[in-house]
């Protein structure tokens, strides 16, 4: 299986704050990957997939980058509701897998 | 807008079984048959983990190696609904099992429900 590894694990950042969430596959994945967003006690919430192609109804401030086995998640400008667990996921290869999750909190 | 709702969680002994259920709404008859689905959990504190998975037609399943043997994944298309059939279960299928939607067998997935605790405790 391929093997997804995000870095921090965790985060704190005031509100306002510009965000970079990492992820790294294992092996190469082209542009197969997906970022969700997950707060307690709710669903994930897909915000990006394709890399760097954004959900509809997700807010712009949030964008994806990379190829191959280095991807990041972007926050542009922090917001109060964006303090969560973030995700990557490959779903290059079966069987898609997850990364451990990077939890943003409130600095 | 289709919406997933998952039932069946609940506290089984170690060894038991539990039959997990996901009713699908905002697809229409035609259009549910047409998508794979699957079934990722979530252990207490922990990461997703995809679990098991179906094609449309239901012709085809796949299972993560923890559960191979012990889980399987059906569906119904008359009735828009998804099942996991869990038998042999283990403390460490303790979890929050959600169903969830994308394009393909392995896929993204744009649509979850709201998950469904399973506690396999004595």
């Amino acid at each position: 299986d391929i093997q997804m590894t995000q870095s921090p694990s965790t985060l704190s950042a005031f509100v306002g704050d510009r965000v970079t969430i990492t992820c790294r596959a294992s092996q190469t994945i082209s542009r197969w990957l997906a970022w969700y967003q997950q707060k307690p006690g709710k669903a994930p919430n897909l915000l990006i997939y394709l890399a760097s192609s954004l959900e509809s109804g997700v807010p712009s401030r949030f964008s994806g980058s990379g190829s191959g086995t280095e991807f990041t998640l972007t926050i542009s400008s922090l917001q109060p509701d964006d303090f969560a667990t973030y995700y990557c996921q490959q779903y290059s290869a079966f069987p898609g897998t997850f990364g451990q999750g990077t939890k943003v909190e409130i600095k | 807008e289709v919406q997933l709702l998952e039932s069946g969680g609940g506290l089984v002994q170690p060894g038991g079984s539990l039959r997990l259920s996901c009713a699908a709404s905002g697809f229409s008859g035609f259009t549910f048959r047409t998508y794979a689905l699957s079934w990722v959990r979530q252990a207490p504190g922990k990461g997703l983990e995809w679990v098991s998975a179906i094609d449309g037609s239901g012709d085809f399943t796949y299972y993560a190696d923890s559960v191979k043997g012990r889980f399987t994944i059906s569906r119904d298309n008359s009735n828009n609904t998804l099942y996991l059939q869990m038998d042999s279960l283990r403390a460490e299928d303790t979890a929050v099992y959600y169903c969830a939607k994308g394009e393909a067998v392995t896929t993204n997935y744009n649509y979850w429900g709201q998950g469904t605790l399973v506690t396999v405790s004595s």
